[in-house]
């Protein structure tokens, strides 16, 4: 199974700044995707980053607030954009291996002031 | 919006019991995922069935499937207290697509 790292794991923010997250997968991987988990809930899907071209972005969530990129197929960031205290999740990329399991990394927990 | 239905929302149990757990689904569905969530932390795949599935075994888990009623159940036997944690159930129309995750079981094994 893919082995996926996440920077931060975890950090405190002010409200009106932006944090972008890094994924890092140790093996190249077709398909990556965003989630969001908020406080005492599920996982929601953000966006489908695609590399090559723009992320695919889910329904309530837009390319202004959440920008992604993925310029390989071992990489990709996240950007929270002006954030406010809504924002405060845990945020977790996954990788689909070409078996349809998909593996989750980490997580960053963000908390914004 | 969330695709699945879980319950019981929590269960609290001893150890050596079994935890049973269910997962409903609206649409229909390439496979079916089971997560476990320790303490906020990140998922750990446990099962995936697909939809031609009816049952897999892994461990002391065992996973069923009943397409005809959208629903997936979760045993695990024997428990444990490292076992405390939340599942979650996730479903996927197509391959490499997308999960849509069910609300969550939050289970406890006190020893």
């Amino acid at each position: 199974s893919a082995v996926i790292s996440q920077k931060p794991s975890r950090d405190i923010c002010q409200r009106g700044t932006s944090l972008t997250i890094q994924c890092q997968v140790d093996s190249q991987v077709t398909m990556m995707f965003w989630y969001r988990q908020q406080p005492g809930q599920s996982l929601t899907l953000i966006a489908t980053a695609n590399q090559g071209s723009e992320a695919t972005y889910e329904s309530g969530f837009v390319i202004d607030k959440f920008p992604i990129s993925r310029p390989n197929l071992t990489f990709s960031t996240l950007t929270v954009s002006n954030m406010s205290p809504e924002d405060s999740s845990i945020y977790l990329c996954s990788v689909a291996d070409g078996t349809d399991t998909q593996y989750f990394g980490p997580g960053t927990r963000l908390t914004v002031l | 919006s969330q695709q699945g239905e879980e319950d019981p929302q929590a269960l609290s149990i001893q150890e050596g019991e079994n935890a049973t757990m269910n997962c409903s689904y609206k649409t229909s569905i390439n496979n079916l995922q089971w997560y476990r969530q320790n303490s906020g932390r990140g998922l750990v795949h446990l099962i995936l069935i697909r939809s031609n599935e009816r049952e897999k075994h892994s461990g002391r888990l065992r996973v069923t499937l009943d397409t005809s009623k959208k629903s997936s159940s979760l045993l695990i036997t024997a428990s444990r207290a490292a076992d405390t944690a939340s599942y979650f159930c996730a479903t996927a129309t197509d391959s490499w697509g997308k999960l849509q995750f069910g609300a969550g079981t939050q289970v406890v094994v006190t020893p």
